[in-house]
């Protein structure tokens, strides 16, 4: 089926460094989000993304957060500077109707590890 | 904004019998229910949904109820097998909005032989 493909799966940096999260969604899809999952439970929502804006965002996508996809190229998430509380994993999600119409694929996740 | 509860943090069954995992939702404009499935070390694939304008779902194994009266929303899995186990998602997407899906806990699914 459609695969959602992140890189890299696994960062360490040091806090305060800036890392960038890649995703390469579903080619004909319209829809991106970016989804915090930590300890391996709760879903959190950050963002999505569509015609080429933020079209809504959770409290957890703080200002050193942004989202781009210049040119229908990777979806990214960047985080600038990192922070302690910013290590978890990260997932990547596409659709091609919004969340009221059908599914979102997800990617296998970035963990990111901040020192 | 939307709130999803999801029940049950853990349950066991086995191999055979059915499972059941419920949850509850705050908004009563949400109108779409889907449900993911999460393996060890993976993303989430989505596994069935259902929809406002129905209570009942069912595709092959998996069924869900929908009570919108209740805002309460389960899903079934009857003959449960082995590679059931996983964790499981329930979601909903509030009407208000078409950008958002909001996640319960999840609930770790483990069918024993």
């Amino acid at each position: 089926g459609p695969k959602v493909l992140q890189i890299p799966s696994h960062q360490i940096i040091d806090m305060g460094q800036m890392v960038t999260l890649n995703c390469d969604p579903v080619s004909n899809h319209l829809y991106f989000y970016w989804y915090k999952q930590i300890l391996g439970q709760q879903m959190e929502f950050l963002v999505n993304f569509y015609n080429g804006k933020v079209m809504e965002k959770s409290k957890l996508f703080k200002d050193q957060f942004s989202v781009e996809r210049p040119d229908g190229s990777y979806f990214t998430l960047k985080i600038q500077p990192t922070a302690l509380e910013d290590s978890a994993v990260y997932f990547c999600a596409s659709s091609l109707w919004g969340t009221n119409t059908g599914q979102l694929y997800f990617g296998e996740g970035s963990k990111l590890t901040v020192l | 904004g939307e709130k999803v509860e999801q029940h049950e943090s853990t349950l066991s069954v086995r191999e055979g019998d059915s499972a059941v995992i419920n949850c509850t939702y705050t908004d009563t404009a949400s109108s779409y229910f889907p449900w993911y499935k999460q393996e060890a070390g993976k993303g989430l694939h989505f596994v069935i949904d259902i929809r406002s304008n129905v209570d009942r779902k069912q595709s092959q194994r998996l069924i869900v109820l929908l009570d919108k009266k209740a805002k309460r929303f389960s899903l079934h899995i009857t003959a449960t097998q082995p590679e059931d186990s996983a964790i499981y998602f329930c979601a909903a997407s509030s009407g208000g909005s078409n950008y958002k899906l909001t996640f319960g806990k999840g609930t770790l699914l483990t069918v024993t032989p």
